[in-house]
Order: C-alpha cells, then sequence, then structure tokens
C-alpha cells in the first residue's frame, strides 16, 4: 500500500489556464516535500511544508499543507511549458536515516 | 552548479554483463546515499539506503544479490547491477544526505539491457 496518493495522474492543459494537483494520505505526517522532475533527470526540491494550514508561495507556485497534515494541494497560475514535468509530492522519513519516499506523481504537461 | 554527480549517465549492455553506477555527493559528506529506481511513467522507488563503512539496506522486495551497493567513502556510492537483464532497463537516481538531514538528488543513470 502506498502512503502517499496523487491526483491526477495525468494533465495536460493550455498555456495560461491555472491547475491544482493533490497529495493525499491516511496518514498525519510532520511535513511533506514537493518535487518537479524534467524528462531524465533527477528529482528538484520545491518545497517543504510543515504547519497544518500553511501556505507557502514559489512564484506562481502555491503549495498549501492541510489542517490535518494529511494531504496537500500545489496549484499553479497562469501554466506556462516551463511548468511541464512530473511533481512528486513526498515524505522525508526522520526516523530512517531521511529516506525520502515519493508518491505516484502527476504527470503535467502544458501546451503552447 | 550540481551537488551531486552520477557516472555514467547512460549506459547500454548485453545481457548477463554486470553494470557498475557511481554516485558522488560534490562538496559535502554524506554518510548516508540512496538508491532508486524508476520506470517509464512511474514514481520513483526507493532500492536501498546505502551508509558509509556498513551493509546497505535494502527495500522489500530488493534482490540485495543482484543490486550490491559499496559505499566506501563518504563521497562515493556505487550500484552494481549484477547479471543485468532487460527487465532491469531503468532509470536509476541516487541521492546524497547531508548532516542537516536534507538530501540532494543526482542527474539519474539511464540502464538500456539488450
Amino acid at each position: 500500500t502506498q502512503l502517499l496518493e496523487q491526483s491526477p495522474q495525468f494533465l495536460s492543459i493550455q498555456e495560461g489556464e491555472n491547475l491544482t494537483v493533490y497529495c493525499n494520505s491516511s496518514s498525519v505526517f510532520s511535513s511533506l516535500q514537493w518535487y518537479r522532475q524534467e524528462p531524465g533527470e533527477g528529482p528538484v526540491l520545491l518545497v517543504t511544508v510543515v504547519t497544518g494550514g500553511e501556505v507557502k508561495k514559489l512564484k506562481r507556485l502555491t503549495f498549501q499543507f492541510g489542517d490535518a497534515r494529511k494531504d496537500s494541494s500545489l496549484h499553479i497560475t497562469a501554466a506556462q511549458p516551463g511548468d511541464t514535468g512530473l511533481y512528486l509530492c513526498a515524505l522525508r522519513m526522520k526516523t530512517s536515516y531521511d529516506k525520502v519516499i515519493f508518491g505516484p506523481g502527476t504527470s503535467l504537461s502544458v501546451i503552447p | 552548479g550540481a551537488v551531486v554527480s552520477q557516472h555514467p549517465s547512460r549506459v547500454i549492455c548485453k545481457s548477463g554483463t554486470s553494470v557498475k553506477i557511481e554516485c558522488r555527493s560534490l562538496d559535502f559528506q554524506a554518510t548516508t546515499m540512496f538508491w532508486y529506481r524508476q520506470f517509464p511513467k512511474q514514481s520513483l522507488m526507493l532500492m536501498a539506503t546505502s551508509n558509509e563503512g556498513s551493509k546497505a539496506t535494502y527495500e522489500q522486495g530488493v534482490e540485495k544479490d543482484k543490486f550490491l551497493i559499496n559505499h566506501a567513502s563518504l563521497t562515493l556510492s556505487t550500484l552494481t547491477v549484477t547479471s543485468a537483464h532487460p527487465e532491469d532497463s531503468s532509470f536509476y537516481i541516487c541521492s546524497a544526505r547531508r548532516d542537516s538531514g536534507s538530501s540532494h538528488f543526482g542527474p539519474g543513470t539511464r540502464l538500456l539491457v539488450l
């Protein structure tokens, strides 16, 4: 069973549109991370959310951690082709050498 | 710039041969490194935790005799895929853990077994 679930699995939108991807779990976590991975490259950390209800912004990306710390969302405003990639939520397991466990990912394609 | 490197970036080998992939932390020492495997259109799956000077810890379902890990120094971990078969073709990614607990990921190694 997966610790994390993500939806949607695939998303194809036109440039300029807004979108939201979701990360959910049945467990409560102390923190959650979001990564972006481009084809043929390693994942890059975008943000870590720690506090329930926390909202963090990174340019056109807005990350939210649910009040109960069991879910998170990533909202992209006015998507651009450069936003294309695989978006992964992840957990850093502090009791296991800080290993990072990834969700299944959302593959985003932004069409010019 | 990159803080974790992998070598080679791509490798093609014949079925039955062994392939070694290197992961290096470039500007910090990493007591712990991690190895992941990623199949097309899927997420990264953790294979094993590599600790300097000790045996690696493998995730459930990962064959330790097939995927040999050696973490001989604080800046280098190697993954050897032994007797590779076409089903081992995948994107292999390492990460190196800083003392703070944060990890940096390498650029990945694309393995194709013919």
